[in-house]
């Protein structure tokens, strides 16, 4: 069993759409997060939901808007995408305040916008 | 500002050849330290963590880690690559409770037969 999943794998998608990321995680774990990978391979945080509360919100624009029904799925939803959006999502898990607890990470979402 | 630095960009090195990544972090108080991999197309995949103890730290495929506290170091080894060691390295420091991870830029190795 994936211990992270995402879906889709692929998205292709043209400006201005809205579309969502799904991610799952079957570890147990109570913290789940989003990174993003530009092309360049660089990975920044974007969002952290420690029990479905958002416990980090860093500088993303607010057309992103994740969404923690319970606290074994985080989504992402994009609005009014742009090319700039274009990127690989990761979602990632850990066991929030545990200081031993590295993060597990998702295969990833390659979100290409034409 | 909290940064992680990796030294080499790019690596190109031989079979068999030794491998070391350097790491650097600015952050003056407790700190957790990781190297992640990421192969071709895939996800990261965590290699090895240092949290306390031991400041020489084994992972898996045959790396290993050294934290000097007093250089901000942690630097990535291997004594002899395989051409299956070829991907994208990454340093990260975690410095909050809350498992926020800083990365460092990345170092893609290529390892040539």
């Amino acid at each position: 069993d994936t211990a992270v999943s995402q879906t889709p794998k692929y998205l292709v998608t043209q400006m201005g759409n809205d579309k969502s990321i799904k991610c799952e995680q079957n570890l147990g774990h109570d913290t789940m997060y989003w990174y993003k990978q530009d092309s360049k391979k660089f990975l920044k945080i974007m969002f952290s939901y420690n029990n479905k509360e958002l416990i980090i919100n860093e500088t993303v624009p607010n057309r992103f808007s994740p969404k923690s029904p319970d606290k074994a799925h985080l989504n992402l939803h994009i609005n009014s995408l742009e090319l700039g959006d274009s990127a690989v999502y990761f979602c990632a898990s850990s066991q929030g305040q545990a200081n031993n607890s590295p993060l597990h990470f998702g295969n990833g979402t390659r979100l290409t916008v034409t | 500002a909290q940064s992680v630095s990796q030294h080499n960009h790019h690596v190109i090195l031989s079979e068999a050849a030794s491998l070391e990544l350097g790491c650097n972090y600015s952050y003056g108080g407790t700190v957790n330290l990781f190297w992640y991999v990421q192969y071709p197309g895939q996800h990261l995949q965590l290699l090895l963590k240092y949290f306390s103890g031991d400041p020489l730290v084994k992972g898996i495929k045959g790396f290993e880690a050294e934290f000097i506290k007093s250089k901000f170091s942690f630097n990535l080894r291997k004594p002899s690559v395989q051409w299956s060691d070829t991907a994208e390295y990454f340093c990260a420091v975690r410095t909050d409770s809350w498992g926020k991870l800083q990365f460092g830029a990345g170092t893609q190795v290529v390892v040539t037969p």
